[in-house]
C-alpha cells in the first residue's frame, strides 16, 4: 500500500457520462497529480493541484476537470466521456511543489467507456 | 517535445544478466533525477533517484550513473530477474512528464 488511495479501482460507463474519480493523496503530502494512461501508452499529465490551487496543466481535455479540497483529497471529473477516453487513471502525490522527493503514486482507476 | 527521453522503447534480457537503461536529457536546470518502475496494471513505483551533486548511487541491485557532461543517466539492474520485468520511466523533479518509458522483458 503506497499511502496513496484511489476510488473506484474499476468503472464502466457509457459514452456521453459523467464520471468522478477520487484520490486521497499519502499523509503529509499537499500536492496531487493526476495521469492518465490508454493501452500501450505512456503517462500523460493531466494537472496538478498544491494546497487545494491549480498548480500545472498538462494535456487535460476541456471535459475533464479537477479540484483539490481542503482536507487534501481531489476529484477529477469526466464528462461527455467518449470511447476514447478508456484509460486507467492515476492520482500521485507528493511533499512539496518541487517534488524534492518523487511521487507517490495509487493503484489507478481503470475506466472503460462503452 | 520531451526534456528526458529513453534510447530504447523496448530491452529484452536473459535472467541473471545485467541490464542497462539509458535516458537523456536536454538542459541542465534540473538538479533531481528519478527512477520508476511500472509493472502491469500498476501505478509507477518509485526505484531510486540521485542528485546532480552525485554521480553514481546504488541501490539494492541496482545503481543510477549520471554523467552531466553528455547530459546522460542510466540505470543498470545487476542479475534481472522475472519480476524486474516493467516498464522503467526516468523523470526529472521539475517536469511532470514521464514519456513512453522502456520496457523490461526478462527471458526465463
Amino acid at each position: 500500500d503506497s499511502g496513496v488511495t484511489q476510488t473506484p479501482k474499476h468503472l464502466i460507463t457509457a459514452t456521453g457520462q459523467r464520471v468522478t474519480l477520487r484520490c486521497s493523496p499519502r499523509s503529509g503530502d499537499l500536492s496531487v497529480y493526476w495521469y492518465q494512461q490508454s493501452l500501450d501508452q505512456g503517462l500523460q499529465f493531466l494537472i496538478q493541484y498544491y494546497n487545494g490551487e491549480e498548480r500545472a496543466k498538462g494535456n487535460i481535455l476541456e471535459r475533464f476537470s479537477a479540484q483539490q479540497f481542503p482536507d487534501l483529497h481531489s476529484e477529477l471529473n469526466l464528462s461527455s466521456l467518449e470511447l476514447g477516453d478508456s484509460a486507467l487513471y492515476f492520482c500521485a502525490s507528493s511533499v512539496d511543489d518541487r517534488k524534492n522527493y518523487g511521487y507517490t503514486f495509487g493503484s489507478g482507476t481503470r475506466l472503460t467507456v462503452v | 517535445g520531451e526534456s528526458v527521453g529513453l534510447h530504447l522503447p523496448t530491452l529484452s534480457v536473459q535472467e541473471g544478466d545485467n541490464s542497462i537503461i539509458n535516458c537523456a536529457y536536454s538542459n541542465s536546470a534540473s538538479d533531481y533525477f528519478i527512477w520508476y518502475k511500472q509493472e502491469s496494471g500498476k501505478g509507477p513505483q518509485f526505484i531510486i533517484d540521485i542528485r546532480s551533486n552525485m554521480d553514481k548511487r546504488q541501490g539494492q541491485r541496482v545503481t543510477v550513473l549520471l554523467n552531466k557532461t553528455v547530459k546522460h543517466l542510466s540505470l543498470q539492474i545487476a542479475a534481472t530477474q522475472p519480476g524486474d520485468s516493467a516498464v522503467y520511466f526516468c523523470v526529472r523533479d521539475n517536469d511532470m512528464r514521464f514519456g513512453a518509458g522502456t520496457r523490461l522483458t526478462v527471458k526465463p
